[in-house]
């Protein structure tokens, strides 16, 4: 069974510049999510879809980033315009969406974002 | 707000030397705890869930174990291969979102 993907792996654009992660989530889970991790720092968490409706994004850091999860299938999460701070790496996570293991989370291999 | 913390920050063992990894944790009404490895350049691969104290859970040379305000993860004769960052995270509130401890880096050489 494929896990969830991430593309692309990496990414390195200019402050200003705009950005688009895209995630597929494990065939079957409703649930998915998006966490960051800034260098030196605790993986944070960002946004969660539940299908194609977001049930949580209380850990997104402003308006300049966009998520949307159309048909309830893959997400993209747009960064528009990227600032410095944005830099860092973004993963994805998905999980059921109930029964006793729906808050297993199995995350992606991430995407590097460096904005120079 | 709930935290997790995890101790220590970086950990080197000799092949075959056991230790255990900490992760303390501030959660009102605990519903899972959860323990990940990460290796570099690599996404968290889960390991572990562990519901409530008292549980313990086994994979390998691996074993997590709960108590109400903390976790441990007993790694016991380690090999080189087992040299990853070890995560803990626990669910944030009533939500899914998942509060991460920053991790233990472990090390294991021959």
């Amino acid at each position: 069974e494929a896990g969830v993907t991430q593309f692309p792996s990496h990414s390195v654009i200019e402050k200003g510049q705009t950005v688009t992660l895209r995630c597929d989530p494990i065939s079957g889970h409703d649930n998915l999510y998006w966490y960051r991790r800034v260098m030196g720092k605790e993986i944070k968490f960002l946004l969660h879809f539940v299908k194609e409706s977001k049930q949580d994004e209380s850990g997104m850091p402003n308006n300049r980033f966009l998520a949307e999860r159309t048909g309830g299938t893959y997400s993209t999460l747009k960064v528009q315009p990227a600032e410095l701070e944005d830099s860092g790496v973004y993963f994805c996570a998905s999980s059921l969406l109930a029964g006793g293991s729906s808050l297993t989370q199995y995350f992606g291999p991430g995407t590097r974002l460096l904005v120079l | 707000e709930d935290q997790v913390t995890q101790s220590p920050e970086a950990l080197r063992l000799q092949e075959g030397e056991s230790s255990s990894l900490n992760c303390s944790y501030t959660v009102s009404g605990l519903r899972g705890l959860f323990w990940y490895r990460q290796d570099p350049g690599k996404g968290p691969e889960f390991l572990f869930t562990l519901y409530s104290a008292g549980e313990e859970k086994e994979k390998e040379r691996l074993k997590a174990t709960l108590t109400k305000k903390e976790s441990f993860l007993h790694i016991t004769a380690p090999k080189p291969e087992d040299s990853a960052t070890y995560l803990c995270a626990v669910p944030q509130g009533g939500g899914n979102k998942l509060t991460f401890g920053t991790g233990t880096q472990l090390k294991v050489e021959l």
